[in-house]
């Protein structure tokens, strides 16, 4: 049981550079989220699914799309890499009907844009 | 644009001390709060959550949540160097899929 899982765990690209990070939850999860965290700021919610094949904007979405691919996987999309998104990017998942509604976060992807 | 408040810290406490951290959030319909604990470099885990009025005890971990004043509060008791880290609190609504994070606390606990 691996929990939530991301790839790359670190990525430098060029600004205008395209990429795509990847997020999987085996725990069958309904939610799915995206967050970025930069220094000194707590999460902040880019995009969110709350099931397969819905997709809804969070907090900062300018930049970023999107895809639930199916229920396990959720990943983000730069089109066009700007400094300004030199973050740590966070996936987490969690299913609202089930009592917490506690968030699983994986291990994070540390991009630099250069 | 719904915001949570937390004072940034350091918050530095000696080993076996109670540490109390705060939070204030801005949307009076907020129903869920969540304290996440991140060590450095690591990712958020869950500490505690709490949905209604009054206190919620969790071993040494207490949550406190005033509605009314709206604000939420963690007490960690018998404070030991492993619980520093940084708390973040968090809070969401009628859409339970929508979280917002205050920026953190960071606690140092010393030996």
């Amino acid at each position: 049981n691996a929990g939530v899982t991301q790839t790359p765990k670190f990525q430098v690209l060029k600004t205008g550079q395209s990429m795509t990070l990847q997020c999987a939850q085996d725990m069958n999860h309904n939610s799915m989220y995206w967050y970025r965290q930069d220094p000194g700021m707590g999460l902040r919610l880019i995009y969110y699914s709350a099931s397969e094949g819905t997709t809804d904007k969070g907090e900062v979405p300018n930049g970023y799309n999107v895809s639930r691919l199916n229920k396990r996987e959720f990943s983000l999309r730069l089109e066009s890499a700007a400094p300004s998104q030199t973050s740590v990017y966070f996936c987490a998942s969690s299913d609202p009907g089930q009592g917490s509604n506690e968030q699983f976060f994986g291990p994070g992807t540390r991009l630099t844009v250069l | 644009q719904k915001e949570v408040e937390q004072n940034s810290g350091p918050l530095s406490v000696p080993e076996g001390a109670i540490a109390s951290l705060n939070c204030t959030y801005s949307d009076r319909g907020s129903q869920s709060f969540f304290w996440y604990r991140q060590y450095s470099g690591k990712s958020p885990e869950l500490i505690m959550f709490i949905y209604s009025n009054g206190d919620k005890e969790d071993g040494r971990f207490t949550a406190q949540l005033n509605k009314a004043s709206q604000y939420v509060s963690l007490l960690i008791r018998d404070s030991q160097p492993s619980d520093s880290a940084t708390y973040l609190c968090a809070v969401n609504g009628d859409n339970f899929n929508k979280f917002y994070f205050g920026s953190g606390t960071k606690l140092n606990v010393k030996p």
